[in-house]
Order: structure tokens, then sequence, then C-alpha cells
């Protein structure tokens, strides 16, 4: 079954106000990447956090892990077009043998 | 120079036949993967090589068959392909295995195969 829970699924913004991503997942995670994949490109990468509480910020991007290591949320700040894309949380559990679980990804548009 | 270069980038073929996807890294990683991204966007894991050796098989029909020559390349041959197999297919590469991998993921720019 589906390890790592995402949502939503889709967001359309307008140019300017903010989004955020959740990812949920009911086992504790050893960590959780983040990636971002444009229209017709590939997923890259764009951040990990690995300790409880952990907070890192990517200009407008701000990136958290729970307290409980178990969710973790991105936060875009004034979106931009250039922000358009789907952004996949993926996780890790320690003992699965270098599983990394993606979620389902949020597909986000932005309105100019 | 691309990282993780895969080919080819678009395969349109018939039901039956079969067909073979090929991947590259020059980013001297260890480990390197198969997955298959469906029209919902799904990110799925189908394989895993660390060192040319295979650490993780999906439930995967086994009309899928990956190939590893060394630890630069993986290779993913498909047999008597069949409707649902329509995807992209992305070949990726870390340093490391899973979540223990340092700089996350490289993918490469996928492979739209459609079968007809």
């Amino acid at each position: 079954g589906q390890q790592v829970m995402q949502i939503p699924q889709y967001q359309h913004v307008q140019e300017g106000e903010d989004f955020t991503t959740y990812c949920n997942s009911s086992t504790t995670l050893s960590n959780i990447q983040w990636y971002k994949q444009r229209p017709g490109g590939h997923p890259v990468f764009l951040i990990q956090l690995v300790k409880s509480g952990e907070v890192k910020k990517q200009k407008r991007l701000t990136f958290q892990f729970g307290e409980a290591k178990k969710n973790s949320s991105l936060h875009i700040t004034a979106t931009q077009t250039t922000d358009v894309g789907t952004y996949f949380c993926a996780g890790f559990r320690g003992s699965t043998l270098g599983r990394l679980y993606f979620g389902r990804g949020t597909q986000l548009t932005v309105w100019p | 120079d691309t990282a993780v270069s895969q080919t080819p980038k678009y395969l349109v073929t018939q039901m039956g036949n079969d067909k073979s996807i090929k991947c590259e890294q020059n980013l001297g990683h260890d480990t390197m993967y198969w997955y298959k991204q469906d029209s919902k966007k799904f990110l799925k894991i189908m394989f895993s090589y660390n060192n040319k050796e295979l650490i993780i098989n999906e439930t995967v029909p086994n009309r899928f068959s990956p190939k590893s020559p060394d630890k630069a390349h993986l290779n993913l041959h498909i047999n008597s392909l069949e409707l649902g197999d329509s995807a992209v297919y992305f070949c990726a590469s870390s340093q490391g295995v899973g979540g223990r991998s340092v700089g996350g993921y490289t993918f490469g720019s996928g492979t739209r195969l459609t079968v007809v």
C-alpha cells in the first residue's frame, strides 16, 4: 500500500499567493526528500531533511520535518509562474533496504 | 555532459513486441534505479542495483528484466509489451542506497513508452 500520503493532489493559485503541500507517513521516517518535476520534465532533487523538527529554507521555499518525523511540508511564499510543476516528497524508513517511498505529488498551477 | 542519460526518449511500439531502454550515468554513483511514472504522475520503484547487485525487485511482471553490466549502466528489457505498460520510465542514480543517498537521486529525462 501507499507508504507516504501527500496532499493536496492539485493546487491552483494566483501568482503572488502562497502554496503549501503536506506529506504524512504512518510510521517514523529516517529522513525525507523533496523533488520538483516541471511539466514534461523529470524529478529534480530539492532537499533532504533528517533531524526531528528540522526547518530548511531555499529562497522562497521552506521545508519542515515534523517533531515525530512522520510528516513534512513544503511552503512556497509568493508563488511565481516558474514554480509550476509537481512537487514530490519521498520518505525513507531505515528498515526497508533502501526503498524511498514517493508521495503521489502535488501538481501546482500558477496563474499570472 | 548529461549526468544520467537514457535512450530512447520516445518509444512507440505494438503490443507483443520486445523493447529495451538504456541508461548510463557519469556521476560515479554506486546505485541505479528504474521507476515507472503513470498518467497520474505516480512514481513507482521497479528495480534498484547497488554496485551491479540487484537490491530491490518490486512486484513487477517477469516480462521486465533489468541488467546492469557495470555500475554506470542499467538497462531495462521488456518482453511481450502490453497496453498497460504505456508510461514514462525514469532511470535514476544515487550515491548510497535509497534514503541513505547523499544528495538525493539524479533522474534521467525519461523514456515515454507508448504501446499500441
